[in-house]
């Protein structure tokens, strides 16, 4: 079965400290995407990054990068110098290439405190 | 400007009152989803369409209907909503390619009582 997990609900994190968020990934697709997105509190999904299963390179975008262990199935975000405007909820989605359904993980909500 | 749009973005409505959310893209995507967002659950797919006229049943899709007559359009239909239908829906497009990120509406609260 194709599953998302983040083993993490909440995280508190001081401003300006980098932060990581976890993500695993069960699937038998050889071939598929990672995203992360972020929902602030007013509800919208942003896009925040994503990863491919044949690329060599963790994906990077600005403070976020995608630390991609594909051996072990993890596709952490990692957000350099956290903001106050980085309190949200973050998601992690794959989509296998076989189909264009997202299976997402159940959020993990951080708080950066000042 | 590229967006995905929902109509309406609060509903409050009453079990079995049929109703509709509509959602448009104009950024010419063949893909289209409906998911629903309920707490600790993260996001579930309740319908998807690749194409006009094209139409998939996704994780959760009892009590749902949708259609696809136009690419832009993508509306969700509720015959006979129930309490357990409360929640926040999302409606999202994309392109079909391996990289293309789906892009979001706003988002619909709908509470049946």
């Amino acid at each position: 079965a194709q599953k998302i997990t983040q083993t993490q609900p909440g995280m508190f994190v001081q401003e300006k400290e980098a932060v990581t968020l976890d993500c695993t990934y069960d699937t038998s697709d050889q071939s598929y995407g990672l995203f992360w997105y972020k929902q602030p509190s007013s509800g919208e999904m942003i896009f925040l990054i994503y990863q491919g299963s044949y690329d060599e390179q963790n994906a990077t975008e600005g403070r976020y990068s995608l630390n991609f262990q594909k051996a072990r199935k993890s596709a952490n975000l990692v957000i350099s110098a956290s903001q106050l405007g980085d309190s949200a909820m973050y998601f992690c989605a794959m989509r296998p290439d076989s189909n264009y359904q997202l299976i997402w993980g159940a959020g993990t909500k951080l708080i950066i405190k000042p | 400007e590229a967006q995905v749009t929902q109509n309406p973005r609060y509903l409050i409505t009453v079990t079995g009152k049929k109703l509709t959310v509509t959602c448009s893209q104009n950024m010419n995507h063949e893909y289209m989803s409906w998911y629903r967002q309920d707490p600790g659950l993260g996001l579930r797919q309740i319908y998807y369409s690749m194409n006009v006229e094209v139409t998939d049943k996704g994780d959760v899709p009892e009590g749902y209907k949708v259609s696809r007559k136009e690419k832009r359009n993508f509306p969700l239909i509720l015959e006979s909503p129930s309490p357990n239908q409360t929640s926040l829906y999302f409606c999202a497009s994309s392109s079909l390619g391996t990289v293309n990120e789906q892009f979001f509406g706003p988002g619909t609260r709908l509470t049946v009582l």
